[in-house]
């Protein structure tokens, strides 16, 4: 099965700029999404397909990619941002199987 | 828009099974040709865990290896309501589960959580 690796942990300065990144071999073959949880709440995705953001997320999220390697980031980050934010992709080439990262804390300082 | 409502929290001993509810409203899964529903579970303080899901369209269901033998799940179509079996229920099985309706892997909607205890 493939793995997702995310740094555990990223910290800003309000206004700032964020970049969370996902790596993982599968991430060549197959698309990837980002989700948001706060505390306490089920997880909100915020990114699909690698780039693009589902209607009422603010365009402040955006992601890429390139090769095994995946990025969001947040422009202009703000305090209600913080939040822990995980990647999602296939675990392998079978449909509707999955894996996500580790997870991300975003620290807005 | 799609509301996935889950049942309560639950307390299980050791050894014994759960079986958890997610009821979907706002449309039916099993009218959708793309949709399917995913189970992720979330121990205290951890990451996400995708374990399985059911795909209604192929009337599949898929695993994860970490949980083979001891999950099942189901759909029940004229209540629109999928459920999660997990069985030889272990105390680091005490997590937040959640339901997700998962459309070739972009999981939109999700429940609300269920919290399930196993504790002796």
């Amino acid at each position: 099965s493939y793995a997702l690796t995310q740094p555990p942990s990223v910290s800003v300065s309000p206004g700032q700029t964020a970049r969370i990144t996902c790596s993982g071999e599968i991430l060549s073959k197959q698309h990837a999404y980002w989700y948001q949880q706060k505390p306490g709440q089920a997880p909100t995705l915020i990114i699909y397909k690698d780039t693009k953001r589902p209607s009422g997320i603010p365009e402040r999220f955006s992601g890429s990619s390139s090769g095994t390697t995946l990025t969001l980031t947040i422009s202009g980050v703000q305090a209600e941002d913080e939040a822990d934010y995980y990647c999602q992709s296939a675990d392998n080439s079978v449909t509707y199987h999955w894996v996500f990262g580790g997870g991300t804390r975003l620290t807005v300082l | 828009q799609v509301h996935l409502v889950q049942s309560g929290a639950e307390v299980k001993k050791p050894g014994s099974s759960v079986k958890v509810s997610c009821k979907a409203s706002g449309g039916t899964f099993t009218k959708v040709t793309s949709y399917a529903i995913t189970w992720v579970r979330q121990a205290a303080g951890q990451g996400l865990e995708w374990m399985g899901g059911i795909v209604p369209i192929f009337g599949s269901t898929i695993y994860s290896e970490n949980f083979q033998g001891r999950l099942t799940i189901t759909t029940d179509e004229l209540t629109t309501t999928a459920y999660m079996e997990l069985s030889g229920l272990r105390p680091d099985d005490t997590a937040v589960y959640y339901c997700a309706r998962d459309v070739s892997g972009e999981m939109t909607y999700w429940g609300q959580g269920t919290l399930v205890t196993v504790s002796s």
